[in-house]
């Protein structure tokens, strides 16, 4: 049973510029959510999608937007990256209903923004 | 925002002793979730909550759900090297707009001596 994947593990990207990030979620889930964890803290909801809509959002300016394609699996973008921005971007997915409170995560995606 | 207390910060002990940790809110929560984070790794789920009161076990883990819903409470039992790493709680508040959106704490830092 895959759990959930993301892609690529890690990025370096240059103030200004623009950058995706990608997410598979576990077999059986439909919902995603992004999360941004900055060193040494807790994760930080950034935003959830399910049924390809955005359900969620957290208190992230709109440089963060997302997407979500019908095979469930969801793409982060984030343009205009300041340095702030440097953190690990974790994706969680879970299956509607009372069990959706169970968010499962991935690797994570290590962005660096010089 | 919502803001979840975690505490102690971090921990140090010996291979073999308890470990208690515990998770405080000022508002709230339907859910209440332990994870544990390793280095370079997503958040693993190590217990979910979903009623006040409520008392779970997941081998030598046992968490609690507080009976005022705005506490819970972690314990490993007999701690042993592979245990180290960090340790969050997260909550689901209560009220419907909340929904999905997890709230973290900053996390406990256990490290285990042999």
């Amino acid at each position: 049973d895959a759990g959930v994947t993301q892609s690529p593990t890690h990025l370096i990207k240059t103030r200004g510029q623009q950058v995706t990030l990608r997410c598979s979620p576990k077999s059986g889930h439909d919902t995603v959510s992004w999360y941004q964890q900055a060193l040494g803290q807790g994760p930080q909801f950034i935003f959830q999608y399910y049924e390809e809509e955005e359900r969620q959002r957290g208190n992230f300016p709109d440089r963060f937007s997302g997407h979500q394609f019908p095979n469930y699996s969801s793409e982060l973008n984030v343009n205009a990256l300041l340095l702030g921005d440097s953190a690990l971007y974790l994706c969680a997915s879970s299956q509607t209903g009372r069990v959706s409170y169970e968010q499962y995560f991935g690797p994570g995606t290590r962005l660096t923004v010089t | 925002g919502q803001q979840l207390n975690q505490s102690p910060q971090s921990m140090f002990i010996q291979e073999g002793e308890d470990v208690s940790m515990n998770c405080t809110s000022s508002s709230i929560f339907n859910t209440w979730l332990w994870y544990k984070q390793d280095p370079g790794e997503g958040p693993v789920l190590l217990i979910a909550l979903y009623k006040a009161g409520e008392l779970t076990s997941n081998g030598r883990l046992t968490a609690q759900f507080g009976i005022t819903r705005k506490d819970s409470f972690l314990n490993i039992s007999a701690s042993i090297p592979s245990d180290v790493g960090i340790y969050f709680c997260a909550g689901q508040p209560a009220g419907g707009t909340s929904y999905g959106k997890l709230t973290f704490g900053q996390g406990t830092i256990l490290t285990v001596h042999p």
